[in-house]
């Protein structure tokens, strides 16, 4: 699977938009990009996942480029709840080689101020 | 819909002791993998099991073991319990195997051995 480059760390005002970027430079075309995020003590959640066209759910935005080898997670409206690890991961597919088997990195710690 | 359920949600047990932890994956899906979660070591894959099979599994060895049941529930089981072996160990289901497929993790069994 390709490997994800993300900040360690980011701020953002609550209220203002949260902006997290990936770096995938090695994805290749069967490879999707997905997001989780981990607030302490509890299990990774789902955020939102794509291959190559933008993609919008309840709880953010994912803009991937055009080349694919970046992508941007968007919390429109950030607030004191969504402090929480932020982790990028590309899942390849395949029977044989993905399933359920994710590679997590360090991700982003971001930290929404009040 | 209900999430990802794991019992117990805290444990401790002595060196030498086995374990065994449980997993109840959202209703209709059939793919439930473990994974283990350390500080330094970060998320790591344990194994993954669909239609009571293991389709995948990681580099840890044969202490750590697992099955699934035919109502998808599954549990994992850890022999010969080292110190190092203290970890949260999370579970997550997926509706089936392909990469479009999101996985939803529970909140953990956070496991201490002492």
């Amino acid at each position: 699977d390709a490997k994800t480059t993300q900040p360690p760390s980011m701020d953002c005002a609550e209220g203002r938009a949260a902006n997290l970027p990936c770096n995938h430079s090695t994805i290749s075309g069967n490879e999707y990009v997905y997001w989780y995020r981990q607030i302490h003590s509890q299990g990774p959640q789902y955020i939102i996942h794509g291959l190559k066209n933008n993609e919008t759910n309840e709880m953010a935005s994912l803009i991937i480029t055009e080349d694919r080898k970046s992508s941007t997670l968007i919390l429109p409206h950030a607030t004191l709840r969504d402090t929480a690890v932020y982790y990028c991961i590309v899942r390849v597919d395949g029977e044989e080689t993905s399933g359920s088997r994710l590679t997590f990195g360090e991700g982003t710690q971001l930290t929404v101020n009040p | 819909k209900a999430g990802v359920t794991q019992t117990p949600r805290y444990l401790i047990k002595t060196r030498g002791q086995q374990v065994t932890l449980s997993c109840s994956p959202i209703s209709g899906h059939r793919s439930v993998s473990w994974y283990q979660q350390t500080p330094g070591q970060g998320l790591q894959f344990l194994f993954e099991y669909f239609s009571e099979t293991q389709r995948n599994k990681g580099n840890f060895p044969g202490r750590f073991s697992g099955r699934q049941f035919s109502n998808s529930r599954s549990e994992m089981n850890v022999s010969t319990l080292e110190l190092g072996d203290s970890a949260l160990y999370l579970c997550a289901s997926s509706a089936n195997r392909v990469v479009q497929s999101p996985l939803h993790f529970g909140n953990g069994t956070r496991l201490t051995v002492t």
